[in-house]
Parts: structure tokens; sequence; C-alpha cells
């Protein structure tokens, strides 16, 4: 079946630091990826997506590209921010099999310390 | 861009009692939502399927007596947590799915329910 694996946590990082958030998937097909952050407290908001191979997601200076050769889609932002510290789940949907759960990695918590 | 929306944001209750929470797609007509329980520092746990006018789908070891769901309409989907316990305690989530091709979802707030 479809799952996902991403970076155990907990990520800490200093302000301006380069952030990488490792996630693989393993899927039948061609999913799509995406990366969602959930703040203290919130539900989940999305934070990018892609759709097909070698696509690039990106949104508030995060992005992410579809490798399909790899089966990965890591999460980058160059430069990360006290407010970027949140979890960030890495998950996959199968578009060919209508509306089904996303599959969901076990998420990362990311602290930006000031 | 799709807005789902939850509610109660937070509930307290007392062991015993039940408590209904809902989720509604604003602005767009969701024939699947999906509910979610999330475990402190924990990733999400699918409990259930909802489909429009049918019964809910659950994962396996969910109890379907004790959380009851409801999707009556295209925007709206109840979760009922049945004689709560504090052991139901937990932050639940839904999603609303919206027919794009892509499968993409759509997540409300969340709801903090506390069982004393």
């Amino acid at each position: 079946g479809n799952s996902v694996t991403q970076m155990e946590g907990p990520v800490t990082l200093s302000e301006e630091a380069f952030l990488t958030i490792n996630c693989t998937y393993t899927a039948t097909g061609y999913p799509s990826l995406f990366w969602y952050v959930q703040y203290p407290g919130e539900g989940l908001q999305l934070l990018l997506k892609a759709t097909k191979a070698d696509d690039k997601g990106s949104n508030k200076g995060f992005e992410a590209t579809y490798r399909k050769e790899t089966t990965s889609f890591h999460l980058e932002k160059g430069s990360v921010q006290v407010s970027d510290s949140a979890v960030y789940f890495c998950a996959l949907s199968d578009p060919g099999a209508g509306n089904t759960p996303l599959v969901f990695g076990k998420g990362t918590r990311l602290s930006v310390i000031a | 861009g799709a807005v789902v929306s939850q509610h109660p944001s937070r509930v307290i209750c007392k062991s015993g009692t039940s408590v209904k929470i809902e989720c509604r797609s604003l602005d767009f007509q969701a024939t699947t939502m999906f509910w979610y329980r999330q475990f402190p520092k924990k990733s999400l746990m699918l409990m259930a399927t909802s489909n429009e006018g049918s019964k809910a789908t659950y994962e396996q070891g969910v109890e379907k007596d004790k959380f009851l769901i409801n999707h009556a309409s295209l925007t709206l989907s109840t979760l009922t947590v049945t004689s709560a316990h504090p052991e139901d305690s937990s932050f639940y989530i839904c999603s609303a799915a919206i027919t794009s091709g892509y499968n993409e979802q759509f997540f409300g707030p969340g709801t903090r329910l506390t069982v004393l």
C-alpha cells in the first residue's frame, strides 16, 4: 500500500539557518504530494503541493520538488524564522482512487530559536 | 481558497455526556469528509470516512457506536462522541475533499475535547 516516511524530529535550528525535512514515499501509480503545516493548537494548513514528477511546489519561502526517480519530496527553506516553528507533515494522495484519505507521515516538529 | 470550519473549537464536558462536533465546507461542496483524531505530539489518526447520504466507513479499532458520524448534506458532517470518557479527550480534525482530480483535501481548524 501507499506510505510516507519523513525524518523524525524534533529539529531545532537557529534563525536564518537552512532547513531540510526529508520525505520519501511508496505508492502505486502517480500520487499527488503535499506538505501541511500545523502551528501550535491549530489544525493543518496546506503549505504546498505537487501533482506530477519534477513539479516544484513553493509557498512562503518553502519549496519541495517531486522526484519520481528517488520517490522523494523533501521540504526546504533557505532561511527559517522563529514564526516557522510548527509541525510539518508530508502526505500523499492517490488521485486515481477517488476521494480517499490522505496518507500522512508522522510529522516533524521544527523549533526555530532566535 | 476552500475553507472548512469546525465548531466548537474547544469543548469541556463531564464524563458520560455526549458532544457533537460540526464540520462545514463553507465555499464548496464536499461529497466526502474525513474525521481524524490527533494525540499530543502525534500524527493524525484516521477515524472514519464520511460520504454524503450514506453510512460512514470506520477504520479498524474505531467504535462506530461511540463515534457517530452523520453527513446529511454536501456541506456538513457531524461527529458525536457519545457517553464521553476522559480517554476520549483529544484533538479532533475534519477534512473535506474537493473533486479537483488531485484528491485535494482541506482541513478544519480542529476541536479540542476535554472530558472531565
